[in-house]
C-alpha cells in the first residue's frame, strides 16, 4: 500500500520568511496530493492540492510542487504570518478509488 | 451550514470497557472516512465508507473496533474491550465525490479524544 514521508517535522521561521515542506509517496499508481492544515482543536483542512497532470499550483501565498519521476512533493508558503502556525499534512491517494494515506504531519511555528 | 459534527468530543474510560463514537456527516456527503491521530503519529486511516458500497476496513488495527453506516448517513464507531494504546483523537471526514469520480475535499469533524485509563 502506499506510504507516505514527510518532514521536517518542526519548523520554525521568522515572520515574513518562507517556509518548505516536503514529503515523499510510495506507490506510482497516486495521482492526487492534498495538503491538509490543522490549528489547535480542530480538524484538518484543507488548504490546496494538486493533481498528476500538471507540476505546480499556486493559491495566493501557498503553492505546491509535484515530482512524479522522483516521487515527491512539497509545500511552499511565502511571507509566513503568525497565523499560519499550525501542524500540516500531506496525503496521496489514487483519486476516486482509495483513501487518502497521510504524512506524519510538520507543526510549522512563525515567530513575529 | 452544519459541518461534520462527531461526539462525544471527549471520552474517558476504564480499560477493558467499550465505546461508541458517532460521526454526523455533512449533508449530501456520500462518502464517510474514519481516521486515528496518535500523538506524533499523523493521521491513520481506519475505515471508508461510499454509498453503498462494501465499506473499505483495510485500516481497522484489530477485531476489536468495528464501525457502521446507518441510513447511508450518521456512522458510528465501537470500539470493544478497549486498551490504553486505543487512547487518541478519532476524526470522521466526509466528502462528495467529485466529476468524473475524482476524490472530493474531506471535512473533518473537530474529533473525539478517547482516553483510556
Amino acid at each position: 500500500g502506499e506510504n507516505v514521508e514527510q518532514h521536517p517535522s518542526t519548523l520554525s521561521v521568522q515572520e515574513g520568511d518562507s517556509a518548505v515542506i516536503k514529503c515523499t509517496y510510495s506507490d506510482s499508481a497516486s495521482n492526487y496530493f492534498p495538503w491538509y492544515k490543522q490549528e489547535l482543536g480542530k480538524g484538518p483542512q484543507l488548504i490546496i492540492d494538486i493533481r498528476s497532470n500538471v507540476g505546480e499550483k499556486k493559491d495566493q501565498r501557498i503553492a505546491v510542487t509535484l515530482n512524479k519521476t522522483a516521487k515527491h512533493f512539497s509545500l511552499h508558503i511565502t511571507e509566513t504570518q503568525p497565523e499560519d502556525s499550525a501542524v500540516y499534512f500531506c496525503a496521496a491517494s489514487i483519486t476516486g478509488n482509495t483513501p487518502l494515506v497521510f504524512g506524519k504531519g510538520t507543526r510549522l511555528s512563525v515567530i513575529a | 451550514g452544519a459541518g461534520v459534527s462527531q461526539s462525544p468530543s471527549n471520552k474517558v474510560t476504564e480499560k477493558g470497557k467499550d465505546v461508541e463514537l458517532r460521526c454526523d456527516p455533512i449533508s449530501g456527503h456520500t462518502a464517510l472516512y474514519w481516521y486515528r491521530q496518535s500523538l506524533g503519529q499523523g493521521l491513520e486511516f481506519l475505515i471508508y465508507f461510499q454509498g453503498n458500497s462494501a465499506p473499505d476496513k483495510s485500516g481497522l488495527p484489530s477485531d476489536r473496533f468495528s464501525a457502521e453506516r446507518t441510513g447511508g448517513s450518521v456512522s458510528t464507531l465501537t470500539i470493544q474491550r478497549t486498551q490504553q494504546e486505543d487512547s487518541a483523537v478519532y476524526l470522521c471526514a466526509s466528502s462528495f465525490p467529485q466529476s468524473g469520480g475524482d476524490t472530493g475535499e474531506l471535512f473533518f469533524g473537530e474529533g473525539s479524544r478517547l482516553t483510556v485509563l
